[in-house]
């Protein structure tokens, strides 16, 4: 399975925009790209997934360049409860039925 | 609330006991997800069901460790023996095939002493 590399951390403002960026330089043709939220004490949550180009749900938008060596999770007008670890997680063939391969994530901490 | 559940929620046990944890998942789901996670990595995939049958293991399942998945519905995992490094949260999910999510539950939270 691809390996993916994110920041660590970051930290944001309030009402503003945050994009999280993975690298995925061996990403296979099949795989898709997804992204989970995980607040503490709690089992992750699906934010998105997406193969190619741009995908937008009520939650937040992915950006992935023709390459799709690397993906852009945007999460609009964040808030203090969007503070939580966001995953970038590469395989699955879009199914959600095969083991997810989660790496160390990007602690997101939203400040007012 | 028709999620993913998990009981007991925490588990404080002495090194050496055996400890079994449940794991509900969404009725119509035919996948089932067992993970671990310890503090300050993402969760690690342990082993998965599709119905009652056992698909995969990972190499991080010792001989300590065992899952069923009797009817299908409900599982369970048992550690045997428990030692101080197998204080974690243990994350179950579920999915349904064809679908590209998994709903996980809140996690057993253990603790060995």
């Amino acid at each position: 399975l691809a390996k993916t590399t994110q920041p660590v951390s970051m930290d944001s403002y309030e009402g503003q925009e945050v994009n999280i960026t993975c690298s995925h330089n061996n990403i296979a043709t099949n795989d898709y790209i997804t992204w989970y939220q995980q607040f503490p004490s709690q089992g992750p949550r699906f934010i998105i997934q997406g193969y190619k180009t741009k995908v937008t749900n009520e939650v937040a938008s992915l950006f992935i360049p023709a390459d799709r060596k690397s993906s852009t999770l945007s999460l609009p007008r964040v808030s203090l409860s969007d503070t939580a670890v966001y995953y970038c997680l590469v395989g699955g063939s879009g199914s959600g039925n095969t083991p997810l391969v989660f790496g160390k994530g990007t602690r997101l901490s939203v400040i007012a | 609330d028709t999620g993913v559940s998990q009981d007991p929620r925490h588990k404080i046990t002495k090194r050496g006991q055996n400890v079994t944890f449940r794991c509900d998942p969404i009725s119509e789901h035919n996948r089932l997800y067992w993970y671990r996670q310890t503090l300050g990595q993402g969760p690690e995939f342990l082993t998965y069901f599709q119905n009652e049958a056992q698909l995969e293991k990972s190499r991080l399942l010792s001989n300590r460790f065992s899952a069923e998945r009797p009817k299908g519905s409900f599982s369970t995992l048992e550690i045997q023996r428990t030692e101080q490094g197998d204080s974690a949260m243990y994350l179950c999910a579920s999915s349904l095939a064809g679908t590209g999510e998994q709903f996980f539950g809140p996690g057993t939270r253990l603790t060995v002493l």
